[in-house]
């Protein structure tokens, strides 16, 4: 069965700096995609950035990349130019093909002015 | 289309009451899922609708909640003789089968939830 660990429960950081958010998983999969998603405080949940594990290029998408290690089954999210708007909770995911998603625990990152 | 709705946003009841929650999803998904999301913790797979069937229930769907999709549109989760450990977030996402069918196939869009309070 697949796992998701994120072991951050909370991280701050200070406007127009640089944050990573760590997470490992575990799979037996050799293809599959990850997914970040953000949950601000009282909205819905978005998708952020996906990776697809055949691809070596690390996905980007504006202030967000990732850094993804597949033999470490490692996969942080880097944000850049943190923005008042950034805080939130923020899930890693593994995505079962045509089924559920396995999340992690989350962490809250909190931006400070 | 707006995006995955839910109804209502909070309800709040006494245990023992029984409460139903409903999504309406991406109108072009066929794919419906409910997951609950207790304070501090990622969402949980509860179970999930292709069209109207109920292909997968996870061990956290006790034999109080069902969950219904009858026409393979909107969905309903009812929870029967609530405990005050029901009280989470409700959770509702759909999904396309393949591209072109609104989205990416393995992305869920979620809705804003229903959370729901056991007194």
């Amino acid at each position: 069965a697949q796992t998701v660990t994120q072991s951050q429960p909370e991280m701050s950081v200070q406007e127009a700096e640089t944050v990573t958010l760590s997470c490992t998983y575990d799979t037996s999969e050799s293809d599959y995609y990850l997914f970040w998603y953000k949950q601000p405080p009282s909205r819905q949940m978005i998708l952020v950035i996906r990776q697809e594990a055949y691809k070596q290029q690390n996905a980007t998408e504006n202030r967000f990349s990732v850094n993804f290690q597949k033999a470490a089954k490692s996969f942080s999210l880097k944000i850049s130019d943190s923005q008042l708007g950034d805080a939130a909770m923020y899930f890693c995911a593994y995505p079962r093909i045509y089924d559920k998603i396995i999340f992690g625990k989350g962490t809250r990152l909190h931006i400070l002015p | 289309d707006t995006g995955v709705s839910q109804d209502p946003r909070h309800k709040i009841t006494k245990r023992g009451q029984n409460v139903t929650f409903r999504c309406d999803p991406i109108s072009e998904h066929n794919r419906l899922y409910w997951y609950r999301q207790t304070l501090g913790q990622g969402p949980e797979f509860l179970t999930y609708f292709q069209n109207e069937a109920q292909l997968e229930k996870s061990r956290l769907l006790s034999d109080r909640f069902s969950a219904e999709r009858p026409k393979g549109s909107f969905s309903t989760l009812e929870i029967q003789r609530t405990e005050q450990g029901d009280s989470a977030m409700y959770l509702c996402a759909s999904s396309p089968s393949y591209r072109g069918q609104g989205g990416f196939p393995y992305e869920q869009y979620f809705g804003p939830g229903t959370r729901l309070t056991v007194t």
